[in-house]
């Protein structure tokens, strides 16, 4: 079976900061990893995605993602934050299966 | 691309009730998914479409819920006899159809139960 466990439900961050979103993976199959946006009353945004290939995964809206297979994690980072970035983050895997098995979500909030 | 389109954006109705959802994916995509998500938890996947055929359905998929792509097209998602935890956001994702393709979602429609 697969699971993501993202470690802070929130993220409170300054303006131009760096942030980084924690995620964590279990699976015994080889997996596909994605990270989603949601801005309140909208649906998921595709942020980026690891499929193969180079660990490092660049984004839309600056954002980045490396794949570590060795600590099972797929960590979200951006190196400089903006107002319009706060939102809810959710870091998804699928596998050998079609469905998306989603984290619990990390809320970002980012104050001027 | 027009997206995923979901109809109606909310619904407000009364426990026991029938509802129905409606969802349009984005044209060229062969593969559709419903998807629950309820207050401050991520969405939790209900089942999906290969065309019209429904390839796989979750547990929480009660006999109360079901869902219909009868062209290949548009989806539908009825729940019977709705119950105060049906309250949830129902949010529908297509894709090109393999595990290693994103899923694009909608908009989502927001039920809540009286």
């Amino acid at each position: 079976a697969q699971s993501v466990t993202q470690l802070d439900s929130q993220v409170p961050v300054f303006e131009e900061a760096p942030v980084e979103l924690r995620c964590n993976y279990s699976s015994s199959v080889s997996v596909y990893l994605f990270w989603y946006v949601q801005y309140p009353n909208q649906g998921l945004q595709l942020l980026l995605k690891y499929l193969s290939g180079s660990t490092l995964v660049k984004g839309i809206n600056g954002f980045e993602a490396e794949f570590n297979k060795s600590q099972t994690s797929f960590h979200l980072r951006k190196p400089s934050v903006h107002i319009s970035d706060t939102a809810e983050y959710f870091c998804a895997v699928s596998g050998s299966t079609d469905k998306l098995i989603f984290g619990t979500g990390t809320r970002l909030q980012v104050f001027p | 691309d027009t997206g995923v389109s979901q109809n109606p954006r909310h619904k407000i109705t009364k426990r026991g009730q029938n509802v129905t959802f409606r969802c349009d994916p984005i044209s060229e995509h062969n593969r559709l998914y419903w998807y629950r998500q309820t207050l401050g938890q991520g969405p939790e996947f209900l089942t999906y479409f290969q065309n019209e055929a429904q390839l796989e359905k979750s547990r929480l998929l009660s006999d109360r819920f079901s869902a219909e792509r009868p062209k290949g097209s548009f989806s539908t998602l009825e729940i019977q006899r709705t119950e105060q935890g049906d309250s949830a956001m129902y949010l529908c994702a297509s894709s090109l159809g393999s595990p290693n393709q994103p899923q694009h979602f909608g908009d989502g429609t927001r039920l809540s139960i009286l």
